[in-house]
């Protein structure tokens, strides 16, 4: 099992730029999510997903968007990019029945 | 929402010296309390965790208390080691799909 993968690790966008944070697990997990991490701030989550076809929001959605076609994937969108949206973004997926998150090993976006 | 609050936000001990975390949370509908160990540039991994079921758990030189009624939980680390730096992490969830996290908690132990 590669567990969870994100794609990029490393990313630097032009404010007003878009890209897609790509997230896929190969555990068969229902719930999925994405949180960011900012310096003393913690893990803040942005979206999740109980399964293929329903997203929620989490505690700071705004900027981003998500989708969730098959049960494996689970891509971030940030459209119009701005500074405040430079992060270390983690992916993570979890069984429901046990709670335990699986990490993956993040995604480092500056925008300048 | 709910809130977390963790402290210390930095924590040195001698090798050999206990470490204590402590968190408190707002909700009182929250039945789930994870802990999470960061190494330096890596990802978050599930160390303990405690449902609310129970009021303390060990695994080896880690426990986990939770104190109901007061709406606060602690991490014990017994005997630290120098592998034990790293930057910890309390959450709670009530729903099982949504985790709030502390700030975290830099540990280093000091050989």
């Amino acid at each position: 099992n590669a567990g969870v993968t994100q794609t990029p690790k490393f990313r630097i966008l032009k404010i007003g730029q878009s890209m897609t944070l790509q997230c896929t697990q190969d555990m068969n997990h229902n719930y999925m999510y994405w949180y960011r991490q900012d310096p003393g701030m913690g893990l803040k989550l942005i979206y999740y997903s109980v399964g293929a076809g329903i997203t929620d929001k989490g505690e700071v959605p705004n900027g981003y968007n998500v989708s969730r076609s098959t049960t494996e994937d689970f891509p971030l969108r940030l459209e119009l990019a701005a500074p405040s949206q430079t992060s270390v973004y983690f992916c993570a997926s979890s069984y429901p029945q046990t709670g335990e998150l699986f990490f993956g090993e993040g995604s480092r976006l500056t925008v300048l | 929402g709910e809130n977390v609050e963790q402290h210390p936000s930095t924590l040195s001990v001698q090798e050999g010296d206990s470490a204590v975390i402590k968190c408190t949370y707002s909700d009182s509908a929250s039945n789930y309390f994870p802990w999470y160990k960061q190494e330096l540039g890596k990802r978050p991994q599930l160390i303990i965790d405690i449902r609310s079921n129970v009021g303390e758990k060990k695994d080896q030189r880690i426990a986990v208390t939770l104190n109901k009624t007061a709406k606060h939980f602690s991490l014990h680390i017994t005997e630290t080691q120098p592998e034990d730096s790293a930057v910890y992490f309390c959450a709670a969830s009530k729903t099982g799909n949504q985790f709030y996290f502390g700030t975290g908690t830099s540990l280093t132990v000091i050989p």
